[in-house]
């Protein structure tokens, strides 16, 4: 596609219940990131995939989080046991190889809400 | 109590006059540092960078000021229009690693 797609836009899920969100990258871009915006908050990193590389996960808060990128294109963020804490815009990006931060496409987000 | 950090630095401006947005960076070994425009509802958009060689780079009504000494970097936006008003983010990067963004600023253009 023309720019990253993220699913699904708005999510409202219960305390304690698990969740998804999908990532798809711009074809041909072989980095990915999460990022996390809290209300009135900068974007905190959460999870950096490139290429056929080991994911740098440092930025993951718990052990509830996981991600995964399949076949190198789309990626899965899995929150297990949601919190209300976790409520946030969960943002991914992707880069070409070999372009730093001024090559980063950003999609429109996951909002979640946990009540 | 009070909550730490939900509010935004805000910036209001008259539409026309000049914006200059302010970021303090914390690693002075970052090569490039890169401003981002976020719209609501949208996720952030590139503006414009500046390596760390540089001092000065200008866009199109936008240039950015970068000074190593102090660690700070500047947005300036010429004749400030209504479209310019979105929360604008400063973001540091060194080589691959992830981009490290600062907390934001609200630039509000007042008609």
């Amino acid at each position: 596609g023309a720019g990253v797609s993220q699913s699904p836009s708005n999510k409202v899920t219960e305390k304690g219940k698990d969740v998804e969100l999908r990532c798809d990258p711009i074809s041909g871009h072989t980095a990915l990131y999460w990022y996390r915006q809290s209300l009135g908050q900068g974007l905190e990193f959460l999870i950096y995939f490139q290429g056929n590389s080991a994911p740098d996960k440092s930025g993951l808060p718990s052990d509830r989080f996981s991600a995964e990128r399949t076949g190198g294109s789309v990626s899965t963020l899995t929150i297990q046991r949601t919190q209300q804490e976790d409520s946030a815009v969960y943002l991914c990006a992707s880069s070409q190889p070999g372009q730093g931060g001024y090559g980063y496409t950003f999609g429109s987000g996951t909002r979640l809400t946990v009540v | 109590g009070e909550s730490v950090g939900l509010h935004l630095p805000t910036l209001s401006v008259q539409e026309g006059d000049n914006s200059i947005i302010n970021c303090a960076y914390s690693n002075s070994a970052s090569d490039y540092f890169i401003w981002y425009k976020q719209e609501s509802g949208k996720g952030p958009q590139f503006i414009i960078d500046i390596r760390s060689n540089m001092d000065k780079r200008q866009g199109q009504r936008v240039t950015v000021l970068l000074n190593k000494t102090v660690k700070h970097l500047s947005l300036q936006i010429a004749a400030t229009q209504p479209g310019d008003s979105a929360v604008y983010f400063c973001a540091e990067n060194k080589g691959n690693t992830p981009l490290v963004f600062g907390k934001g600023t609200r630039l509000s253009v007042i008609a």
